[in-house]
């Protein structure tokens, strides 16, 4: 088993739509999640950052966190197509050490 | 503004060639690491430097040797080339100092590829 396991993609979602992007990870101890945003051909970048239960908000960004299902997932609401891109899930057991998942490519059609 | 620079940004080289990837950053981290991609995966971390005198290999180090010359400088060698080295090849930076979950810097990467 992967540590960090995203949805397989592609995710293919109209303009408006609602992107749901998910993440299960194996490692109990883990301390802090994070999704980062890569488009192709570019460097990773940081989008959100959660370590408590519960859902966390930035903008039409939303991270929630479960960790008794060890889940973490991402939303984006009224997903544009400026939004197409693979968002990576990573997670933090150990302080700066981050594992990431393979990554899901979304793409928002006009 | 501070930034994580890379260099090369492509580099072409032949199977057993030593070649050497640099990395320099203005942010003032102390962290710093190299990851590498492959298509369709995420990130695999190859080595990372909590500081100057710490040096701890990653998930896949074997074949890669690092230095950390600086606190703003950590190269990556491969010091005999194969072609299952061809990549994609970022260096990050994170800040322990700072409060909350620690977050990564990307510089723009250097896809090499071995012949």
């Amino acid at each position: 088993q992967k540590e960090v396991e995203q949805n397989s993609g592609p995710l293919s979602v109209p303009e408006g739509a609602i992107a749901s992007l998910n993440c299960t990870y194996s490692d109990r101890v883990s301390q802090s999640f994070f999704w980062y945003r890569q488009y192709s051909g570019k460097s990773p970048e940081l989008i959100m950052s959660i370590y408590s239960n519960g859902d966390k908000e930035d903008g039409r960004f939303t991270a929630q966190l479960n960790k008794a299902s060890q889940y973490v997932s991402l939303l984006i609401r009224d997903s544009q197509p400026s939004d197409s891109a693979t968002y990576l899930c990573a997670v933090n057991p150990n302080a700066g050490k981050s594992t990431f998942g393979d990554g899901t490519t979304l793409t928002v059609k006009p | 503004d501070a930034d994580v620079t890379q260099t090369p940004r492509n580099r072409i080289t032949k199977t057993g060639k030593r070649i050497m990837l640099e990395c320099s950053q203005t942010k003032g981290h102390d962290r710093m690491y190299w990851y590498r991609q492959d298509p369709g995966l995420g990130l695999r971390l190859i080595y990372y430097s909590f500081d100057v005198k710490d040096i701890n290999k990653g998930e896949i180090s074997d074949g890669y040797s690092v230095s950390r010359q600086a606190q703003a400088k950590f190269s990556l060698s491969l010091e005999s080339a194969i072609p299952n080295q061809t990549a994609l090849y970022f260096c990050a930076t994170s800040d322990s100092g700072t409060p909350g979950p620690e977050k990564l810097f990307f510089g723009s990467g250097t896809q090499l590829s071995v012949l």
